[in-house]
């Protein structure tokens, strides 16, 4: 089977830094992208192939991606940005898309 | 600005079917491959299907291939999604989203999705 796996929740106080982790299996190489769904809302995408920036998105969003796992990195967290955040990747491989299962970031 | 309006959701029995539509407005639709995107009630995101900008080239995932049927009418400026056998588990509000990258038919060259609909909610029930 395919999948990306992330972490379910997070935690992490305002002004620290969120870093949100996304691992691949059995999926092609395709870029990763990022999305924020606020409740009640449609997804945003945040990051796309795997560090760029959409405009209006603040530079405190960004992306890596080393092979088997790719993260998006929060700076400076605001309270704002309590979120659920989902990875994203076109699969080559398989002929899907494919969604992680989430992440729900709380901000203390 | 771009726009995506969905419409068509309600409720039906399982077994039934139903078809979604998605009205784009505010870009040149016939150039950009279009997604179907669903989300159960308190669940995560899951991707459903794209068809290219030509309406040539389609990919389904596993649990909807042979039920669904995603297709387009460019001269309408709207993306559909026919529904067929449905299942309780196919309860969702299901999103169309618009690909970022032009001229794309295959998985290689898909990018993100950078427009979305506010969604339609379909409940499968008897």
């Amino acid at each position: 089977s395919y999948e990306l796996t992330q972490p379910p929740s997070m935690s992490v106080a305002p002004g620290e830094t969120a870093r949100i982790t996304c691992g691949r299996s059995n999926i092609g190489t395709n870029s990763m992208h990022w999305y924020q769904q606020k409740p009640g809302q449609a997804p945003v995408v945040v990051v796309f192939d795997g560090s760029d920036r959409p405009s209006g998105i603040p530079e405190r969003f960004s992306g890596s991606d080393s092979g088997d796992t790719a993260t998006l990195i929060i700076s400076r967290v605001e309270v704002g940005d309590e979120a659920d955040y989902y990875c994203q990747i076109c699969d080559s491989r398989n002929d899907h898309g494919v969604f992680g299962g989430g992440t729900k970031l709380t901000v203390l | 600005q771009v726009q995506l309006v969905e419409s068509g959701g309600g409720v039906v029995q399982p077994g039934k079917s139903l078809r979604l539509s998605c009205a784009a407005s505010g870009f040149i639709f016939e150039t950009y491959g279009m997604h179907w995107v669903r989300q159960a009630p308190g669940k995560g995101l899951e991707w459903v299907a794209v068809i290219s900008y030509d309406g040539n080239n389609k990919y389904y995932a596993d649990s909807v291939k042979g039920r669904f049927i995603i297709s387009r009418d460019n001269s309408k400026n709207t993306l559909y999604l026919q529904m067929n056998s449905l299942r309780t588990k196919d309860t969702a509000v299901y999103y169309c989203a618009k690909d970022r990258t032009a001229y794309c038919s295959n998985m290689r060259c898909y990018g993100p999705n950078d427009y979305w609909g506010q969604g339609t909610l379909v409940t499968v029930s008897s």
